[in-house]
């Protein structure tokens, strides 16, 4: 069975400063790896999505995420962070391209410092 | 194009119910997939309805059933509630064909409080 272990909840973090949040997976096969970002009282925006080919990848907000197999992991990276950017963040693992059902980590609560 | 859209946006019952959600998919998305997110906690996946069936399933029990329409909306059953229903449940739209658009969209949710 696939799994997501998100290590930590909650994370603060200094506007302006860098940020990486860590995911790790459990899967047999080749794994479809998802970043969704979840603002209070909204649905989940997909913030970056992993299925092949570069293990870096670019996505919205200016986010980025590596994909390294030999580790299992999948973390989130941003150089610079905004306000803005105090959410929850969830990492997810799915199969089938993407189109089956998404297993998700429990979150990591990110928290602006001004 | 509107996005995912779910009804209603917040709900409450009584422990022993039976609620009905409902869910209008993105424009030209054929798959529904439906997750329950407690308080604190990720999505956890319950089912996935393509071409009118139920496709995948989660680890939830038979209380939870569902149906899609030929217009591909979708609604979410939950019968004999229990106070641990309550949540965040998620309706998610996507192709079943991933090459074309390999994303699945998340609506707003419909938050359900079972007193």
């Amino acid at each position: 069975a696939q799994s997501v272990t998100q290590p930590d909840i909650h994370i603060t973090v200094s506007e302006g400063a860098s940020l990486e949040l860590r995911c790790n997976y459990s899967y047999g096969a080749t794994p479809y790896l998802f970043w969704y970002v979840q603002s209070p009282g909204q649905g989940l925006q997909l913030l970056l999505k992993y299925f092949s080919g570069d293990t870096l990848v670019q996505g919205i907000k200016g986010f980025e995420a590596e994909f390294k197999r030999s580790q299992s992991s999948f973390n989130l990276r941003k150089p610079s962070v905004h306000w803005s950017d105090a959410a929850e963040y969830f990492c997810a693992v799915g199969s089938g391209g993407g189109a089956d059902g998404l297993t998700f980590g429990k979150g990591t609560h990110l928290i602006i410092q001004p | 194009d509107a996005g995912v859209t779910q009804s209603p946006t917040h709900l409450i019952k009584t422990r022993g119910q039976q609620v009905t959600l409902r869910c209008s998919p993105k424009s030209g998305h054929d798959t529904v997939s439906w997750y329950q997110q407690a308080l604190g906690q990720g999505p956890q996946f319950i089912f996935q309805y393509y071409e009118e069936e139920e496709r995948q399933r989660g680890n939830f029990p038979d209380r939870f059933s569902g149906h899609q329409f030929p217009n591909y909306s979708s609604e979410l059953n939950v019968n004999a509630l229990l106070l641990g229903d309550s949540a965040l449940y998620l309706c998610a739209s996507s192709r079943q064909t991933p090459v074309l658009d390999p994303e699945q969209y998340f609506g707003p949710g419909t938050r359900l409080t079972v007193t």
